[in-house]
């Protein structure tokens, strides 16, 4: 049971453009959710997280938006740059929790 | 400041052979560790996570197994190694109870023939 989903393995967007990276979950006890960015053959790196009293959590480029009713979430990154192709994974975990649960991740390419 | 180091990064052994791969942190005390394993269309899946010396938790029934024997070191082992364990193993921690981030390792490399 895939408690985290990213239901597009890939996207592609010119650069300069805004990318839109989305997520949806089904566990209603995560109240963490964070984004992993991962180049190939690296660890993730931590990106930019949102607690669920937010809705919104913006750094830089990177902005989260949070929707607690629809169990959503998404990323925007504008503009988009070349150094953002990666692979971009959503995270969410449970306060008191010790799990963190991971999507299967969306290729983000940067056309130029 | 906290590091975190797994080896090795890159191991290729033949269906049957034991493995162990190491992970240890440094600069930091009583982390939760975590093991997780990237395999081709599969995401990031959590294998084992552990919030203290001799406690595991398992994520996923295979025929992997975790141990900690000391605070900062986490090992991750299998007597007979299938086809199916081929990946990209990545070793992670975090600070205690947690909603927070997870730091990872550099990842291991496992191919199994």
């Amino acid at each position: 049971d895939q408690q985290v989903k990213q239901n597009s393995p890939s996207l592609s967007v010119q650069e300069g453009r805004i990318s839109i990276l989305n997520c949806d979950y089904t566990n209603s006890m995560f109240d963490y959710f964070l984004w992993y960015k991962k180049y190939p053959a690296e660890g993730p790196t931590f990106l930019i997280s949102i607690s669920s009293i937010k809705d919104k959590n913006e750094d830089g480029r990177f902005t989260v938006f949070l929707n607690k009713s629809a169990k959503h979430l998404s990323l925007h990154i504008v503009p988009s740059q070349p150094g953002d192709s990666a692979v971009y994974f959503c995270a969410a975990s449970a306060t008191g929790g010790d799990k963190i649960i991971f999507g299967k991740g969306t290729r983000l390419h940067i056309l130029p | 400041s906290q590091t975190i180091h797994q080896w090795p990064a890159t191991l290729v052994q033949p269906v049957g052979s034991p493995l162990s791969l190491e992970c240890t942190v440094e600069g930091t005390s009583n982390p939760n560790l975590y093991w997780y394993r990237q395999a081709a269309g599969r995401g990031l899946q959590l294998l084992f996570y552990s919030v203290g010396i001799g406690q595991i938790s398992s994520e996923v029934p295979q025929n992997l197994s975790a141990s900690r024997p000391q605070d900062r070191q986490f090992i991750l082992s299998s007597k007979k190694l299938l086809l199916s364990d081929s990946g990209f193993y990545l070793c992670a921690w975090s600070r205690g109870r947690n909603t927070g981030e997870l730091f990872f390792g550099e990842g291991s490399r496992l191919t199994v023939l």
